[in-house]
């Protein structure tokens, strides 16, 4: 079974400073997928960035990378340049074979301006 | 047609009351899936259907019923629910096998059991 980890509950992060989202997943399949989704207060899932197990280098979306350390089963998102529009609850995601797609417990993001 | 409709954005039910939740996408996904989330947690899978099959139930009391008439439709029928029920209901559907352009999701329908 799949499990993935998100360590902080709740971030605080300056306006136009750079902020890192933690996320470890656990899995014994060698091919799955690993994904960001922003859900702001109104609830709607919005997707920020993905990553394949396969992929060799580190995937960027303009502002949002994702630091990607396989051997570790570690998945950052990066968010540089933080925006007020950046508030909102940060959730890592992994999907694997058998259209198995499931959340981590999520990160609360603050933006101060 | 990027987008996955949810219907209704809100519904207010009866532990009595018999009520559907409606998802429809024109993406050309076979891969639909239904999510519950309550206030401040992560969403949480219920069901999946694959090629308009039923492939995960993730242990989900009978009171929430599944089905999936065609390939652009997903519907979940809601009975005798209790009020612990209440919750966020999204929708999100995708390519069959693992993709990587994402799962597409509704907005969501608020439910509250009263």
């Amino acid at each position: 079974a799949q499990k993935i980890t998100q360590t902080q509950p709740g971030m605080f992060v300056q306006e136009k400073e750079a902020v890192t989202l933690d996320c470890t997943y656990d899995t014994s399949d060698p091919s799955y997928g690993l994904f960001w989704y922003k859900q702001p207060s109104s609830g709607e899932m919005i997707f920020l960035i993905y990553q394949g197990s396969y992929d060799q280098q580190n995937a960027t979306e303009g502002r949002y990378s994702l630091n990607f350390q396989k051997a570790r089963k570690s998945a950052n998102l990066v968010i540089s340049a933080s925006q007020l529009g950046d508030s909102a609850m940060y959730f890592c995601a992994m999907s694997a074979p058998g259209n198995q797609f499931y959340f981590g417990t999520g990160t609360s993001l603050t933006v101060i301006p | 047609d990027t987008e996955v409709t949810q219907t209704p954005k809100h519904l207010v039910m009866g532990m009595t009351n018999k009520k559907s939740l409606k998802c429809e996408q024109h993406m050309g996904h076979r891969a639909m899936y239904w999510y519950k989330q309550k206030a401040k947690k992560p969403p949480e899978l219920m069901f999946v259907y694959s090629y308009e099959k039923l492939s995960i139930n993730e242990s989900v009391p009978s009171r929430f019923s599944p089905e999936c008439p065609n390939s652009s439709l997903l519907n979940l029928h809601l009975h005798a629910l209790q009020p612990e029920d209440s919750a966020l209901y999204l929708c999100a559907s995708s390519q069959v096998g693992l993709s990587n352009y994402g799962y597409t999701f509704g907005s969501g329908t608020r439910l509250t059991v009263v």
